[in-house]
């Protein structure tokens, strides 16, 4: 079964940095690369990147780009989304799933609830 | 702004079929997988490769492409299939990936 868990809620204040983490099980974890997407309150679904757990190739999103750093570590299966600069708005709830680049998602973590707020 | 448009709201009746497109130049060249997201819950694929299901989805649910546009078609909509869905897809250069503007479902 396989399953994504991710870190808890995170509260920062405009101009922090967040690293969300993302543990993998059920599968093997390099066999498959890892998307972040991110819902803002009321919001649709965004996609800010991916990375592959294989060899670590990553592709961001525009919107994100230089901002955003999204890494793993095959040896806990784990991977991570640190955003930086951070703003009002980028409070929204940050998703990692598993999928191949370019592909269909077919596992999603829980969700991790992030707030900017001064 | 997203690159793939879908309506904002449709609604159907009980045990009837609604159809949900997603439009986007990039269609023609790249699959589209579908997603069901309902409140507070994360999103669940319901349809990859433009008309594939995985396996415990239930076969009410098809998809479909033809030209710019993809669409998902619910036959025989149930209570427990009220959500938004969103369709995903790469964008037109094909570099980046995309997801589509959402389409809450309500069901009468």
């Amino acid at each position: 079964q396989v399953h994504l868990v991710q870190s808890g809620p995170e509260v920062k204040k405009p101009g922090a940095s967040v690293k969300v983490s993302c543990k993998a099980s059920g599968y093997t974890f390099r066999t498959f690369g890892i998307n972040w997407v991110r819902q803002a309150p009321g919001q649709g679904l965004e996609w800010m990147g991916w990375i592959s757990a294989y060899n670590g190739n990553t592709n961001y999103a525009q919107k994100v780009q230089g901002r955003v750093t999204v890494t793993t570590d095959t040896s806990t299966s784990t991977a991570y989304m640190e955003l930086r600069s951070l703003t009002s708005d980028d409070t929204a709830v940050y998703y990692c799933a598993r999928g191949d680049w370019g592909t269909e998602i077919d596992f999603w973590g829980q969700g991790t609830l992030v707030t900017v707020s001064s | 702004s997203s690159e793939l448009t879908q309506d904002p709201a449709v609604s159907v009746a009980l045990g009837q079929t609604v159809r949900i497109t997603c439009q986007g130049d990039s269609l023609r060249s790249y699959y589209a997988s579908w997603y069901q997201q309902k409140p507070g819950q994360a999103p669940v694929l319901v349809i990859y490769g433009n008309n594939n299901r995985p396996s415990g989805i239930p076969d009410r649910f098809s998809g479909s492409r033809s030209g710019d546009t993809a669409s998902l078609t619910i036959t025989g909509a149930q209570a427990e299939d009220e959500a938004d869905f969103y369709c995903y897809s790469r964008d037109m250069s094909g570099t980046h990936c995309v997801f589509g503007t959402g389409t809450k479902v309500t069901v009468l």
